[in-house]
């Protein structure tokens, strides 16, 4: 199975700091990773996929990167509603795993 | 527009059985892929089954894989999970997911249905 390593696990930031969250396969996957949002109480929201592709609606201050086993997610500038945990998942093969997330909390 | 709406969870005793159901609208349910995903309480995300548009294709997690049946009734829009042989370790909230295309990831997700399995 692809194991997905995030980091960090969690971190403290202010409204208006660029954020940046690291997701690392054990196996190259290409371009087959995919970044969620979810907030407390509800289900995940899907934010990137194919590594750097935004999804429809989704605002254009996240921004994601990389390919083969190295990818990161970036918040150019951290909204209050951007306050959540972070996960990123592989679309390579299956079985389809997650990485273990990355919760962001206001400091 | 798109909603999923899981239903069937419950309370369980180890060893038993529950079936969860996906009622789909909003889109051509035989065209997409569907998934199970589950959140044990305060954990992380866990893939658990993916089915084709068709029915006719199946994918499962180890952790489940000979205790659960993915399927889907076309006709009735609606994705199942039938659960057998529960563990304790399967106490989570259960998520429905619509992949976006054929690529394996979910852009439509819906509120979850709970299962605790306890004695």
């Amino acid at each position: 199975d692809i194991q997905m390593t995030q980091s960090p696990s969690s971190l403290s930031a202010s409204v208006g700091d660029r954020v940046t969250i690291t997701c690392r396969a054990s196996q190259t996957i290409a371009s087959s990773l995919n970044w969620y949002q979810q907030k407390p109480g509800k289900a995940p929201n899907l934010l990137i996929y194919a590594a750097s592709t935004l999804q429809s609606g989704v605002p254009s201050r996240f921004t994601g990167s990389g390919s083969a086993t190295d990818f990161t997610l970036t918040i150019s500038s951290l909204q209050p509603e951007d306050f959540a945990t972070y996960y990123c998942q592989q679309s390579y093969t299956t079985p389809l795993t997650f990485g273990g997330g990355t919760k962001v909390e206001i400091k | 527009e798109v909603h999923l709406l899981e239903s069937g969870g419950g309370l369980v005793q180890p060893g038993g059985s529950l079936r969860l159901s996906c009622a789909a609208s909003g889109f051509t349910f035989s065209s997409y892929a569907m998934s199970w995903v589950r959140q044990a309480p305060g954990k992380g995300l866990e893939w658990v089954s993916v089915i084709s548009g068709s029915g006719g294709r199946t994918n499962y997690a180890d952790s489940v894989k000979g205790r659960f049946t993915i399927s889907r009734d076309n006709s009735k829009n609606t994705l199942y999970l039938q659960m057998n042989s529960l563990r304790a370790e399967d106490t989570a909230l259960y998520y429905c997911a619509k992949d976006r295309s054929t690529n394996w990831f979910f852009d439509f997700w819906g509120r979850g249905t709970l299962v605790t399995v306890s004695s």
